[in-house]
């Protein structure tokens, strides 16, 4: 069974541009949630999506936003990016039955 | 206000030895307690799951241990590897759609 996929793993962007992230969910799951982790910082939540709808959602500005498609994999989106932004975003797709969260590798990405 | 506390911080220990993480948190309601083990730039993996009438759970060389009724959690790793240095979080649930409450972490480095 394939784990969590993200793509990109690794880009880089000036400030002021926007970037697309992706995640392919393990087959199966329905949930995905996404979280940004910073340099010596534990991981803060920014959104979570089950079938195609916002079920939660973390304190980040309104220029990171997300949406599922209908096959679960989901897409966030981070506009006008700032140097703050530079952070590793993982992703989470979410047994149902018991609740285990299953991370992919992440997206390391640098704000120039 | 919900929140998981983890300590210590970091921690240096000499390969072959046990150490005891902790884990007290301030969540309510209250449905799981997680343990994840993250590697320097990788996505966590879960350890160990444990709902509130679990006192102990292992796996392999980790065993986390739950006290619900003074709400603190241990993680102890026994004959620590090199392989077991890397970053441990604690988890919380409150159930239901509401979002999970994520520790710090403690970094622990083991040396030969």
């Amino acid at each position: 069974k394939a784990g969590v996929t993200q793509t990109p793993r690794y880009l880089i962007k000036t400030r002021g541009q926007q970037v697309t992230l992706s995640c392919s969910p393990i087959s199966g799951h329905r949930s995905v949630s996404w979280y940004q982790q910073t340099p010596g910082q534990g991981l803060q939540f920014l959104f979570e999506y089950f079938s195609e709808t916002q079920r939660n959602k973390g304190n980040f500005p309104g220029r990171f936003s997300g949406r599922q498609f209908s096959n679960s994999r989901s897409e966030m989106n981070v506009s006008t990016l700032e140097l703050g932004d530079s952070a590793l975003y993982l992703c989470a797709s979410e047994e149902e039955n018991t609740g285990e969260l299953f991370f992919g590798e992440g997206s390391r990405l640098t704000v120039l | 206000k919900n929140q998981v506390e983890q300590s210590p911080q970091s921690l240096i220990i000499l390969e072959g030895k046990n150490c005891t993480l902790q884990c007290n948190y301030t969540v309510s309601p209250f449905s799981n307690l997680r343990w994840y083990k993250q590697d320097t730039g990788r996505g966590p993996v879960s350890l160990t799951i444990m709902t509130f009438s679990e006192n102990t759970k292992s796996n392999g060389r980790y065993t986390a241990t739950l006290d619900a009724d003074t709400k603190q959690s241990s993680l102890h790793i026994t004959a620590s590897q090199l392989s077991d240095s890397a970053s441990y979080i604690c988890v919380v649930s409150p159930g239901g759609y509401n979002k999970l409450i994520f520790g710090a972490g403690t970094r622990l480095a083991v040396h030969p």
